[in-house]
């Protein structure tokens, strides 16, 4: 079974410009999560779809950021426009809608620079 | 809400020998409990978790940790560590209720192994 993908895997912009990240999560998985890790800071929690409905945005730094999950399966989360303060490591992570009592699967992770 | 913290944000350890990683948390319910470990250049991988049951959990790699609900703790331990144990290791809760709840991690503890 494949786990969750993320892509890019790296990501180097300039300081007003657009990116999109995008998660493919583990096949059947339900919930999907971004969290992000800012360099030398904890992993935070930014949002929580449930299929393709967002369940908790609460953590979303701002409206630069968008995050979609049309139809349920991939998301994308966009910066538009990428500020410096951006930059660090962005994970998505998904987990079963019931059973194995939401154990998170985490991607590798995209590792965004704005310069 | 929920918080978790980590006491050593680096440990530098020989190999074969033991290593203890501190993990409190604070929370006004009922938590699940987390360690992930990210290697160097990799996502988080899932060690081990607590959801209920004996407070000693194994986890992969050699790996436990014991849940002491009296003191909010959650240490990871491993008897002999090697070298391919250098990396991140994270502890993580989440509020207990149905599947699909964001976790709050700690701050990260480095752990280096040397010769």
């Amino acid at each position: 079974e494949a786990g969750v993908t993320q892509f890019p895997s790296h990501s180097v912009i300039e300081k007003g410009q657009t990116v999109t990240l995008r998660c493919d999560p583990i096949s059947g998985h339900d919930n999907l999560y971004w969290y992000r890790r800012v360099m030398g800071k904890e992993i935070k929690f930014l949002l929580h779809f449930v299929k393709e409905s967002k369940q908790d945005e609460s953590g979303m730094p701002n409206n630069r950021f968008l995050a979609e999950r049309t139809g349920g399966t991939y998301s994308t989360l966009k910066v538009q426009p990428a500020e410096l303060e951006d930059s660090g490591v962005y994970f998505c992570a998904s987990s079963q809608l019931a059973g194995d009592l939401g154990t998170q699967y985490f991607g590798p992770g995209t590792r965004l620079l704005v310069l | 809400a929920q918080s978790v913290t980590q006491l050593d944000s680096q440990v530098p350890v020989f190999e074969e020998a033991p290593v203890e990683l501190r993990c409190n948390y604070s929370s006004s319910v009922s938590v699940y409990l987390f360690w992930y470990v990210q290697y160097p250049n990799q996502g988080l991988q899932l060690l081990l978790k607590y959801l209920s049951g004996s407070t000693l959990v194994k986890g992969i790699n050699g790996f436990e940790a014991e849940f002491n609900k009296s003191q909010t703790s959650f240490h990871l331990r491993k008897p002999s560590v090697h070298i391919s144990d250098t990396a991140e290791y994270f502890c993580a809760v989440s509020a207990v209720k149905a599947a699909g709840n964001k976790l709050t991690f700690g701050g990260g503890t480095r752990v280096l192994v040397k010769p």
